[in-house]
């Protein structure tokens, strides 16, 4: 039972690189989330999305892409990764909006 | 602008004592207020969540009360055990704006044997 599933864990970037990273779950769910976990911030929502091909901002969506072409994936793009990007991303997916929210174990991102 | 806001940012307490965090929101359209537990290494797991019809709700050693006129919410985690350490993160959302959670700053709590 796999739930919600980030890769990578770990990642290691250069200033001015991209990368894309996932989230997979396999409950079927509608909504998915991308937070990032900064110290003493709390989490704050990047991107979130509403079912399949939809797309919205959230609170710090500066910087960042998103992508939900299938029901189960979640992509989160960085075009041109920033120092001030570095950071612990996390997705998350409900069923619904009056339903919990199931958080993947993250993405440590490092930015040079 | 911090819309939730949580204090003490940490927090000490012996086995079997009482850990109190403390949160206050200001957006009076919050209508879901849940509480996670994180790990380290690991994501936030819901712990306990209240709505704002409720001034109370208990799950086993946890309790969310709840002021709606005071706009503040608290989670109290009785006959605390050195398991219970861990951050706590309150957090609010509107659930018809699709959910989306607006976190406190975490609480780190360590309870010692």
């Amino acid at each position: 039972n796999a739930g919600v599933t980030q890769t990578p864990k770990f990642r290691v970037l250069k200033t001015g690189q991209s990368m894309t990273l996932l989230c997979a779950q396999d409950m079927n769910h509608e909504y998915m989330y991308w937070y990032r976990q900064d110290p003493g911030m709390g989490l704050r929502l990047i991107h979130y999305s509403v079912g399949e091909g939809t797309t919205a901002k959230g609170e710090v969506p500066d910087g960042y892409n998103v992508s939900r072409l299938k029901k189960q994936n979640f992509l989160l793009g960085l075009e041109s990764a920033a120092p001030s990007q570095t950071s612990v991303y996390f997705c998350a997916s409900s069923s619904q909006a009056s339903q919990p929210q199931h958080f993947g174990d993250g993405t440590r991102l490092s930015i040079l | 602008q911090q819309q939730v806001k949580q204090s003490p940012q940490s927090l000490i307490v012996q086995k079997g004592g009482i850990s109190i965090i403390n949160c206050a929101y200001e957006n009076t359209a919050f209508d879901y207020f849940p509480w996670y537990q994180q790990f380290p290494g690991k994501g936030p797991a819901l712990l306990i969540a209240i709505r704002p019809d409720v001034s109370e709700k208990k799950e086993g050693r946890f309790t969310i009360s709840f002021n709606k006129s005071a706009k503040q919410f608290s989670l109290h985690i009785m006959d605390s055990q050195p398991g219970d350490s861990a951050t706590y993160f309150c957090a609010a959302s509107m659930m018809a704006a699709g959910n989306k959670l607006t976190f406190g700053g975490g609480t780190r709590v360590l309870v010692k044997p």
